[in-house]
C-alpha cells in the first residue's frame, strides 16, 4: 500500500524556517517524480514545487521561489520541502504528493498533510 | 497563473446527475489533455477521480466521468451517493508554473 506521512509542520514567526519532511513507503521511491501541495485553511489547492524522480528537475510556484527548497534522499525514501523567510500567508496545510501515469502532473496518491502556522 | 475557474458549489439529489465545470484558458486547461479532477473530504487526503481529461484510475467508481471541450473541462457523477459529498478540485497542467489548481467546488448531496 502506497503511504506519505508528511511530519515537520508547526507554528513559526514571520521570517523564520522550518522543514517539512516527507516520508514514502509502498512503492518505488526513486521511480516517481514528487510534488508539494498546499491549501490554506478553508481555501482551494495550491501546487508548491515538484522535483523529477533523480533531483534533476525541480520548479517552483513563483509565491515560493527564491524562498522554498525542494529536495529529497532516494536512499531513505523521503522527501524534504526547506521553507526560509516564511510569510503569514505561507499558513497551509501541506501535502506531498506522487506525481501519477498521466501525460502531465496528476497526482495519485497524497499524505494527510502537515499544517504550518506563520503568525506573530 | 490564475486558478482555473470552478463553481463554489452544486448540489444534488441521491441517484441524480451532477456536472462540475473548470474552466480555463487556451496556456492551460485548453492547450493541454492533462486534466486532473480530485475528491477532497476536509481532513482527509485528497484523492484522484480522473486523470488526462477521462480515464479513471483504478478502484475508482465508473460513477465518475470526465471530459472536456475547448477550455472547459468537466466532471459528472451519476448516481449521486451520500459518500460524494466533499469538496472536488480540477488541475491542469500549464507550462508555467507546471500546474493550475480550480478553487474547488463543494457537493451537496441533498
Amino acid at each position: 500500500e502506497v503511504q506519505l506521512v508528511e511530519s515537520g509542520g508547526g507554528i513559526v514567526q514571520p521570517g523564520e524556517s522550518l522543514r517539512l519532511s516527507c516520508a514514502a513507503s509502498g512503492f518505488t521511491f526513486s521511480r516517481y517524480w514528487m510534488h508539494w501541495v498546499r491549501q490554506v485553511p478553508g481555501k482551494g489547492l495550491v501546487w508548491v514545487s515538484l522535483i523529477k524522480s533523480d533531483g534533476t528537475t525541480i520548479t517552483y510556484a513563483d509565491s515560493v521561489k527564491g524562498r522554498f527548497t525542494i529536495s529529497r534522499d532516494n536512499a531513505k525514501n523521503t522527501l524534504y520541502l526547506q521553507m526560509n523567510s516564511l510569510r503569514v500567508e505561507d499558513t497551509a496545510v501541506y501535502y506531498c504528493a506522487r506525481d501519477g501515469v498521466g501525460s502531465g502532473h496528476d497526482f495519485d496518491s497524497w499524505g494527510q498533510g502537515t499544517l504550518v502556522t506563520v503568525s506573530s | 497563473q490564475s486558478a482555473l475557474t470552478q463553481p463554489a458549489s452544486v448540489s444534488g439529489s441521491p441517484g441524480q446527475s451532477i456536472t462540475i465545470s473548470c474552466t480555463g484558458t487556451s496556456s492551460d486547461l485548453g492547450g493541454f489533455n492533462s486534466v486532473s479532477w480530485y475528491q477532497h473530504h476536509p481532513g482527509r487526503a485528497p484523492k484522484l477521480m480522473i486523470y488526462d481529461v477521462s480515464n479513471r484510475p483504478s478502484g475508482v467508481s465508473n460513477r465518475f466521468s470526465g471530459s472536456k471541450s475547448g477550455n472547459t473541462a468537466s466532471l459528472t457523477i451519476s448516481g449521486l451517493q451520500a459518500e460524494d459529498e466533499a469538496d472536488y478540485y480540477c488541475s491542469s497542467h500549464t507550462s508555467i508554473p507546471e500546474v493550475v489548481f480550480g478553487g474547488g467546488t463543494k457537493l451537496t448531496v441533498l
